[in-house]
């Protein structure tokens, strides 16, 4: 079974750091496009980030610069550095696999998100 | 960055009943479109993909169409499971955008 289990959300004060986990099962981080999507509350779904499998990285322009996406190959796990929070990122946080059905994308494996709450 | 615009925003309907969920993509993006179902507290789930393919194991009520800029989402025979909100995503490029959702609710 293909499987991917966000961790390490929390409470978080405006201007702290945190770091978001995705550990991947029955599939391979280093070799798959993955993604970070939230959707604050009362919100729709926004895109955070993607790494694709040579490493290279984008983000949205809300995160740009504060955020970074990563991957520990060793681990099959899959990351997210958030530093500077702001209120609006509170949000839940998903994992996705964006698989390559050239010359189509589509997110078909997700993980059931974590909760992060900037809040003083 | 190309905007989703997604209609109507809510929609009230019956189990057995047909629905339609429209997208409306602010440049041309041939079939670059995704469909998913999103229910509170659970994975978001891939429904269709490039406009009009169903993804395993979704049920045959659900279909998409379009191309250029205009999609839609149909769900023939709502099955009480269904109710749920439903967002278009392009995958034109990697700068991804989802539209605003759709909430489905029992009528």
């Amino acid at each position: 079974e293909v499987l991917l289990v966000e961790s390490g959300g929390g409470l978080i004060q405006p201007g702290g750091s945190l770091r978001l986990s995705c550990a991947a099962s029955g599939l391979t981080v280093s070799s798959s496009y993955m993604r970070w999507v939230r959707q604050a509350p009362g919100k729709g779904l926004e895109w955070v980030s993607i790494i694709f499998a040579r490493g290279s990285t984008y983000y949205a322009d809300s995160v740009r610069g504060r955020f970074t996406i990563s991957r520990d190959n060793a681990k099959n796990t899959l990351y997210l550095q958030m530093d500077s929070l702001k209120s609006e990122d509170t949000a839940v946080y998903y994992c996705a696999r964006d698989w390559e059905d050239s010359p189509y994308y589509y997110m078909d494996v997700w993980g059931r998100g974590t909760t992060v709450t900037v809040s003083s | 960055d190309i905007q989703m615009t997604q209609s109507p925003s809510s929609l009230s309907a019956s189990v057995g009943d047909r629905v339609t969920i429209t997208c409306r993509a602010s440049q041309r993006i041939s079939s670059y479109v995704n469909w998913y179902q999103h229910k509170p507290g659970k994975a978001p789930k891939l429904l269709i993909y490039a406009a009009s393919n169903l993804h395993s194991g979704v049920p045959s009520r659900f279909s998409g169409s379009g191309s250029g800029t205009d999609f839609t989402l149909t769900i023939n025979s709502l099955q009480p499971e269904d109710f749920a909100t439903y967002y278009c995503q392009h995958s034109y490029n990697t700068l991804i955008t989802f539209g605003q959702g759709t909430r489905l609710e029992i009528k």
